[in-house]
């Protein structure tokens, strides 16, 4: 069963333009949504995370938009650039009582054109 | 910081082989995840550590797969058999206890042909 969804699979911009991926999940007990960026060869690595108390983070051109009701949320890449090219995955934990365990969506493969 | 550490970063065997993957976690993180990536899956969560204790390996698809951790700087992943289609890449994490953020190692990248 996947828990999260995300889209688009795969997604090609222009430098300067804004890149927006979008994620869903079904288990209202998620409480932690990092978003992960992973280069060919290297393992992912956390970009920005929000909490569902919040509806937006900011974090230079990072952007995470939250909508608790729709159980959505997304990122925004704003004046995308080349070195942003990358595949990004959404997550979402829930405490366990002993650490958190992350559900990752299938990833969305990004690719900035000059 | 070192970061987390795998190792081998590559490796090619053939099918029926025993394989094992190892990690050192980063010094001082208490809990230690083993993920699974595919184009096909993405990346599936295999087993995770809590204090080296194995909390949840609902992940682990069969009795193939096992994982230990003996000590809090280090752990394994072996496969034994292995068979083709456990061909992938495999990412060892690590995080505080008390933390969300899960930090990854590069990964090593299975082939068994």
């Amino acid at each position: 069963q996947q828990q999260v969804k995300q889209s688009p699979q795969s997604l090609i911009v222009q430098k300067g333009g804004i890149s927006i991926i979008n994620c869903a999940y079904e288990n209202t007990a998620f409480d932690y949504f990092p978003w992960y960026q992973q280069f060919p060869g290297k393992g992912p690595a956390l970009l920005i995370a929000i909490r569902p108390d919040v509806s937006e983070k900011k974090e230079g051109r990072f952007t995470i938009s939250f909508n608790k009701s729709a159980k959505q949320f997304s990122l925004h890449i704003m004046d995308s650039q080349p070195g942003d090219s990358a595949t990004y995955f959404c997550a979402a934990s829930i405490r366990t009582g002993t650490a958190s365990k992350l559900t990752f969506g299938t990833g969305t493969r990004l690719q900035v054109t000059l | 910081d070192a970061g987390v550490i795998q190792s081998p970063r590559h490796e090619v065997t053939e099918m029926g082989q025993e394989v094992t993957l190892r990690c050192k976690p980063i010094s001082g993180h208490n809990s230690l995840f083993w993920y699974r990536q595919t184009m096909m899956r993405g990346l599936e969560l295999l087993i995770y550590f809590n204090n080296n204790v194995p909390i949840d390996d609902s992940g682990m698809p069969e009795d193939r797969f096992s994982a230990k951790m003996p000590n809090a700087s280090f752990s394994t992943l072996k496969i034994q058999p292995s068979e083709p289609r456990d061909s992938a890449v495999y990412f060892c994490a690590s995080s505080f206890h008390s933390g969300n953020t899960i930090y990854f190692g590069e990964g090593s990248w299975l082939t068994v042909v």
